[in-house]
């Protein structure tokens, strides 16, 4: 089980720029969580999927963020345009229904100037 | 968005000494309550989940539950240089979604 795999690790952006984060969860996993980490604010909650629909995107900070999920094994979140503020560390998790408790990916760190 | 506190720490003890974590959280309809463990620069990891009120043990991590007092904590018997992470407490919603409210996290280091 190769676990839950991002791309890019880190990221070095513009501000203005478009940044597209990529996910594939676990296979078999039918839910799968998109979480920000500051030290400020800890992990937040962006959007979550249960078997590729979006359940609830309350946590995407504003319209800049665009996140879809096209098939059981892939998972991108977009930031359009970027702004220095959205510099943090971005991970994705992925979880089964009736086993509770997430598996992370090894984040991406983003990084806009 | 739930709430879910944690002491910042950082927090010191000494090696073989016992590690004292604590969390309060707000939402008095949440039912799992999990502590993950987070290394620097690595992702976070789990460690504990616990249910029903009181203790559960594994190995020389013990989670305690109190609903009432809507307060969960990890102790760490022993411990070890390799223990110094970041704690961070996790609270599944009350409502039927699977989303997990995480604290801030609190920095432990072990001093050997």
């Amino acid at each position: 089980d190769a676990g839950v795999i991002q791309s890019p690790r880190h990221e070095v952006t513009e501000m203005g720029q478009e940044v597209t984060l990529r996910c594939k969860p676990i296979s078999g996993h039918d839910y799968l969580f998109w979480y920000r980490q500051t030290m400020m604010r800890g992990l937040e909650l962006l959007i979550y999927f249960n078997n590729n629909v979006p359940i609830d995107d309350s946590g995407m900070p504003e319209d800049r963020f665009s996140a879809k999920m096209p098939n059981a094994s892939f998972s991108t979140l977009k930031i359009q345009p970027s702004e220095p503020r959205d510099s943090a560390v971005y991970f994705c998790a992925s979880s089964i229904t009736g086993v509770l408790g997430y598996t992370f990916g090894s984040g991406t760190r983003l990084t806009v100037v | 968005q739930k709430e879910v506190e944690q002491n910042s720490g950082p927090l010191s003890v000494p090696e073989g000494a016992i590690a004292s974590l604590n969390c309060t959280y707000s939402d008095r309809g949440s039912q799992s309550f999990f502590w993950y463990r987070q290394y620097s620069g690595k992702s976070p990891e789990l460690i504990m989940s616990i249910y029903s009120n009181g203790d559960k043990e594994d190995g020389r991590f013990t989670a305690q539950l109190n609903k009432a007092s809507q307060y969960v904590s990890l102790l760490i018997r022993d411990s070890q240089p390799s223990d110094s992470a970041t704690y961070l407490c996790a609270v599944k919603g009350g409502g039927t979604g699977n989303q997990f409210y995480f604290g801030t996290g609190t920095s432990l280091t072990v001093i050997p």
